[in-house]
């Protein structure tokens, strides 16, 4: 399976953009990238997902890199709220397993 | 918030138990999922389903049992629990195979 690299930890300030980053150097063409955050005590939260191009939505954008080895999840006003274990995944749409590596924790200071 | 419930949310009970845990959908979504977290391993398929009495294994199935009789009901069940099986266990559902999932706010399971 294709394995995503993400740092161990983060922080950032409140109110401050948060570029968290994802390597997946052996990706495959069917393989999306997926986004989710954990929050403490609560279940995983799909945050976004995309395959080629850039995507936004009312919680973050995901930046895909032109070779797809890479992309970023952007928060662009870290809140509070925000601070969470976020996971990249790479979801091939005809295999069920989706495999949560350790993700990054991001903190952020108010 | 999809509307996924879990229960029990907390239960403690002794090796060789028997032990049954719900997950209650009210998205008709068609698949459903049951994973386990554990410190160092991040959260891993225990087993997932595609559909009525439709079920297949994940990474993790050895001990485990599912079965779904209505859409909207998936039970995760260990025959005789043992402590290896203590966890945080998460429901999920997606309404189709390339779908976002959502998950439950999870079970926590002590086996003594």
């Amino acid at each position: 399976d294709a394995k995503t690299t993400q740092p161990n930890s983060m922080e950032s300030n409140e109110e401050e953009p948060v570029h968290l980053p994802c390597n997946h150097s052996t990706i495959s063409g069917t393989d999306y990238i997926h986004w989710y955050r954990q929050l403490p005590s609560q279940g995983p939260e799909y945050v976004i997902h995309g395959l080629t191009s850039n995507v936004n939505n009312r919680m973050a954008s995901l930046a895909i890199a032109e070779d797809r080895k890479s992309s970023t999840l952007i928060l662009h006003r870290a809140t509070l709220r925000d601070a969470a274990v976020y996971y990249c995944i790479l979801r091939d749409p005809w295999n069920n397993d989706m495999r949560f590596g350790a993700g990054t924790r991001l903190t952020v200071k108010p | 918030d999809a509307g996924i419930t879990q229960s029990p949310r907390h239960k403690v009970t002794e090796t060789g138990t028997p032990v049954t845990l719900r997950c209650h959908q009210t998205e008709n979504h068609r698949y459903m999922y049951w994973y386990r977290q554990d410190p160092g391993h991040g959260l891993r398929l225990i087993h997932y389903s595609y559909g009525v009495k439709d079920t297949d294994k994940g990474e993790v199935s050895d001990g485990y049992s599912v079965s779904r009789s209505k859409t909207e009901d998936f039970l995760l069940t260990l025959e005789s629990a043992t402590s290896s099986q203590t966890s945080v266990y998460f429901c999920a559902i997606s309404a189709g195979r390339d779908q976002p999932q959502h998950f439950g706010d999870g079970t926590r399971l002590s086996i003594l």
